[in-house]
């Protein structure tokens, strides 16, 4: 079956500082793949996503590059800010007919000091 | 265009006993998705709604059970409530295209349950 495997958490980072989250994936054929981040109280919101091999997505400073050879999607930011803090999660969604879950990782809470 | 709402915000209930979650879905959504996000966890596919029928479900027993009305909002109802499902209860809507395709999966804030 469909797994996500995300680093440990929590991370603290120093504002400005590079940020760094891995995300390796288990799926047949070739998913979609999904960045979440949860503020606390919320609900989650789409970060960024890539539909297949060597896509790059991107959103507000964040990147990740759909990498098939190693089943990676790692989440870069090149200098986080304090209102980054949160919970990010990586997700995947097999693509076609008929499958319509997403499948989470754990998630890594991310908090950024002054 | 309104975002998907959920209701209530937080809820407790006494083991045993029913519980009833509701989600209205975005404007020109057709399909309702339930998550259950336990503490300190990702959030775990229960079912999803099309067309007022379910049309896809992960590994919960049949006491979740939901129903999708005509304008597209959505139900959660879970009998003989254990500890275990304390969570945040997420939906999520959609819209299921031809061929199958769906677009602009849309979360809302939650319902956080504790059982106690």
């Amino acid at each position: 079956g469909n797994s996500v495997t995300q680093m440990e958490g929590p991370v603290t980072l120093s504002e400005e500082a590079f940020l760094t989250i891995n995300c390796t994936y288990t799926a047949t054929g070739y998913p979609s793949l999904f960045w979440y981040v949860q503020y606390p109280g919320e609900g989650l919101q789409l970060l960024l996503k890539a539909t297949k091999a060597d896509d790059k997505g991107s959103n507000k400073g964040f990147e990740a590059t759909y990498r098939k050879e190693t089943t990676s999607f790692h989440l870069e930011k090149g200098s986080v800010q304090v209102s980054d803090s949160a919970v990010y999660f990586c997700a995947l969604k097999n693509p076609g007919a008929g499958s319509y879950q997403l499948t989470f990782g754990k998630g890594t809470k991310l908090s950024v000091i002054p | 265009e309104t975002g998907v709402t959920q209701s209530p915000t937080h809820l407790i209930k006494t083991r045993g006993q029913q519980v009833t979650l509701r989600c209205s879905s975005q404007s020109g959504h057709n399909t309702v998705s339930w998550y259950q996000q336990a503490l300190g966890q990702g959030p775990q596919f229960i079912f999803q709604y099309y067309r007022e029928e379910e049309n896809g479900r992960g590994n919960f027993p049949p006491r979740f059970s939901g129903l999708q009305f005509p304008n597209y909002s959505s139900e959660l109802n879970v009998n003989a409530l254990e500890l275990d499902d304390s969570a945040l209860y997420l939906c999520a809507s959609s819209f299921l295209g031809g061929q199958g395709a769906l677009y602009g999966y849309t979360f809302g804030s939650g319902t956080r349950l504790t059982v106690v």
